[in-house]
């Protein structure tokens, strides 16, 4: 079966712009949890929403936000977009609410001009 | 906090040597235990998890994995490293009711000599 699809791969933003990034779990995930990765800061929490529901979230800014649909499919957003927003963003899918395989895509490159 | 500690920022080995990655992991319980691999420009691939049972784990690609207790460890191995193996290999923990939070070390870059 397919893995984790994230859309776009590749987008380019100005300062102060939003954006809006596309995850589609693995079919029959219901966790779905987002990761900025950057050179100097490395692979970072965002949040994980498990049927529709914020169930962790990390130390980013408000800025930062995500939603859930009803087919676990996911949504994050970042608003007044910063240069140092520049980074790779993974979304993971995994089954079940703890104690289970956690399955990454291919992330979405941004980078903010 | 829960930490994940991979001491070898970056290591080097000739292609048929053996490998073994360091990993140590602070946290009052044991947690789940997880080896991605990211190629450049690539998404995580997981190689292998640990959740309870057997010490020693198997993974893809030749890659197996031990679990010591008693030293906080979860340390990656391969016993002949092949070219394509030249990537970055993070460790990761997730606390056991915690939800699916991985917590990440730093990562070890890998470069293989020919």
């Amino acid at each position: 079966k397919a893995g984790v699809t994230q859309t776009p791969r590749y987008l380019i933003k100005t300062r102060g712009q939003q954006v809006t990034l596309s995850c589609s779990p693995i079919s029959g995930h219901r966790s779905v949890s987002w990761y900025q990765q950057t050179p100097g800061q490395g692979l970072q929490f965002l949040f994980e929403y498990f049927s529709e529901t914020q169930r962790n979230k990390g130390n980013f800014p408000g800025r930062f936000s995500g939603r859930q649909f009803s087919n676990s499919r996911s949504e994050m957003n970042v608003s007044t977009l910063e240069l140092g927003d520049s980074a790779l963003y993974l979304c993971a899918s995994s089954f079940g609410n703890s104690g289970n395989t956690i399955y990454f895509g291919e992330g979405s490159w941004l980078t903010v001009v | 906090a829960q930490s994940v500690t991979q001491p070898d920022i970056h290591i080097t080995v000739s292609e048929g040597a053996s490998l073994e990655l360091r990993c140590n992991y602070s946290y009052g319980a044991t947690p789940y235990l997880f080896w991605y691999v990211q190629s450049p420009g690539q998404g995580l691939q997981l190689l292998l998890k640990y959740f309870s049972g057997d010490t020693l784990v198997q993974g893809i690609k030749g890659f197996e994995a031990e679990f010591k207790r008693s030293q906080s460890s979860f340390n990656l191995r391969k016993p002949s490293v092949h070219w394509s193996d030249a990537a970055e290999y993070f460790c990761a923990v997730v606390r056991t009711g915690g939800g699916n939070k991985l917590t990440f070390g730093t990562g070890t870059q890998l470069k293989v000599e020919l």
